[in-house]
């Protein structure tokens, strides 16, 4: 599986945004880029995806590299309830043993001021 | 967004015991799901992957007789820890997916299981 890199921590002040980079430079073709993070004691849960392009939703804005090898998550403005471990991903969208597999990695942790 | 509930959120058994772990997806119908093993401090390790009515891929080093999926329906997932000891406590999450080309790019995952064996 490509591998993803990612800043092992980040700090941010409420209200602020933030910008969580992470570097996938052996990233294939059909490879997606998904975003998951982790809150305390809770299970993952699913932020964003992009494959080529830009994407937004209500949570957060994802920036696509055009080379694809690098990708920043964005949240517009950070509360106390984004802190979490945030885990970039890609994952083969093709058949296969690994299809829908996702292999975290050690993901960012995003520690939020007051 | 959809729902994938775990329960129960913690148990603590004694060694040798047997934990059964149960996963269900509340609104969507899951026609995969995964279970995770996370130690403190650690990331998440995928143990298996189970398509409904089939048998469960487990990943590489993870004992099948051990760690019982069962995956009979599209909205249940179990797993059941055989003869639990303490290097078995951990923190166990699943995960599922729907169908479609949209769902199917997207895991939703249960608020885990804390499991301590004694």
């Amino acid at each position: 599986d490509a591998k993803t890199t990612q800043p092992n921590s980040m700090e941010s002040n409420e209200e602020e945004p933030v910008h969580l980079p992470c570097n996938h430079s052996t990233i294939s073709g059909t490879d997606y880029i998904h975003w998951y993070r982790q809150l305390p004691s809770q299970g993952p849960e699913y932020v964003i995806h992009g494959l080529t392009s830009n994407v937004n939703n209500r949570m957060a804005s994802l920036a696509i590299a055009e080379d694809r090898k690098s990708s920043t998550l964005i949240l517009h403005r950070a509360t106390l309830r984004d802190a979490a471990v945030y885990y970039c991903i890609l994952r083969d969208f093709r058949g296969g043993t690994s299809y829908g597999k996702l292999t975290f990695g050690q993901g960012t942790i995003l520690t939020v001021h007051p | 967004g959809a729902v994938v509930s775990q329960h129960p959120s913690r148990v603590i058994c004694k060694s040798g015991t047997s934990v059964k772990i149960e996963c269900r997806s509340l609104d969507f119908q899951a026609t995969t799901m995964f279970w995770y093993r996370q130690f403190p401090k650690q990331s998440l390790m995928l143990m298996a992957t189970s398509n409904e009515g089939s048998k469960a891929t487990y990943e590489q080093g993870v004992e099948k007789d051990k760690f019982l999926i069962n995956h009979a329906s599209l909205t249940l997932s179990t797993l059941t820890v055989t003869s639990a000891h303490p290097e078995d406590s951990s923190f166990y999450i699943c995960s599922a997916r729907g169908r479609g080309e949209w769902a199917k790019n997207i895991q939703y995952f249960g608020a885990g299981t804390r499991l301590s064996v004694l």
